[in-house]
């Protein structure tokens, strides 16, 4: 079956720019996550939707970083004002529910911050 | 604060070697831990779990270990190949807010030259 997918794959865009940032995650899975890949780093948990719940947003940088998900399926990244230590990958993972014992990741959204 | 450390940072190895990835974490009090293999471009394929009760786990010429106790996890590549070039993560689950969000090492880049 189709698994985790990401859009757009490279997203270049100048410093206060704001730009939306797209994942449709394993149809089924009621668990879905954002993590952050910068240069040098690892990755950072951003944001968790799970279900109807409200999301735990603990790991969002700044409050210019809000994620949305419409129907319990897609879910939008949204980073306004961009600014060039945004510049990572961006990846969304999916699980079948809470506390499931993996994550399935899509191949990410590649954000450069001119 | 749990953190995870990976060493080496990058490895090179001729093809046919069998070698050793190691993954620290600070806290002990995890419910599993994951090896993850990253592609240049690509997301995250999730390669073995081990619970927190097992020891080890096999899967065809990979082999990882956990000792919750020292903080450790071993990831044995047997044999490697050309193909087995990629960067291996490890990520535990964060002791606060559940097990739903993964913290991951910063990953070891390995290249297997033929």
């Amino acid at each position: 079956g189709a698994g985790v997918s990401q859009s757009p794959s490279n997203k270049v865009t100048e410093k206060g720019k704001d730009v939306e940032l797209r994942c449709d995650p394993i149809s089924g899975h009621t668990a879905l996550y954002w993590y952050r890949q910068s240069l040098g780093q690892g990755l950072e948990f951003l944001i968790y939707f799970q279900g109807n719940s409200a999301p735990d947003k603990s790991g969002l940088p700044s409050d210019r970083f809000s994620a949305e998900r419409t129907g319990g399926s897609v879910s939008t990244l949204t980073i306004q004002r961009t600014q060039q230590e945004d510049s990572a990958v961006y990846l969304c993972a999916s699980s079948p529910r809470t506390g499931a014992l993996t994550q399935y990741f899509g191949p990410g959204t590649r954000l450069l911050v001119l | 604060k749990q953190e995870v450390t990976q060493i080496p940072a990058a490895l090179s190895v001729p093809e046919g070697e069998n070698l050793v990835l190691n993954c620290s974490f600070t806290d002990s009090a995890i419910y599993n831990l994951q090896w993850f293999r990253q592609d240049p471009g690509k997301g995250l394929t999730s390669l073995l779990l081990i619970q927190s009760s097992q020891r080890e786990q096999t899967s065809g010429r990979l082999n990882a270990s956990l000792d919750k106790s020292s903080g450790r996890s071993t990831l044995y590549i047997a044999a490697s190949q050309p193909g087995d070039s990629a960067t291996y993560l490890c990520a535990v689950p964060s002791p606060q807010g559940g097990s739903e969000k993964l913290v991951f090492g910063k990953g070891t880049k390995l290249t297997v030259n033929p």
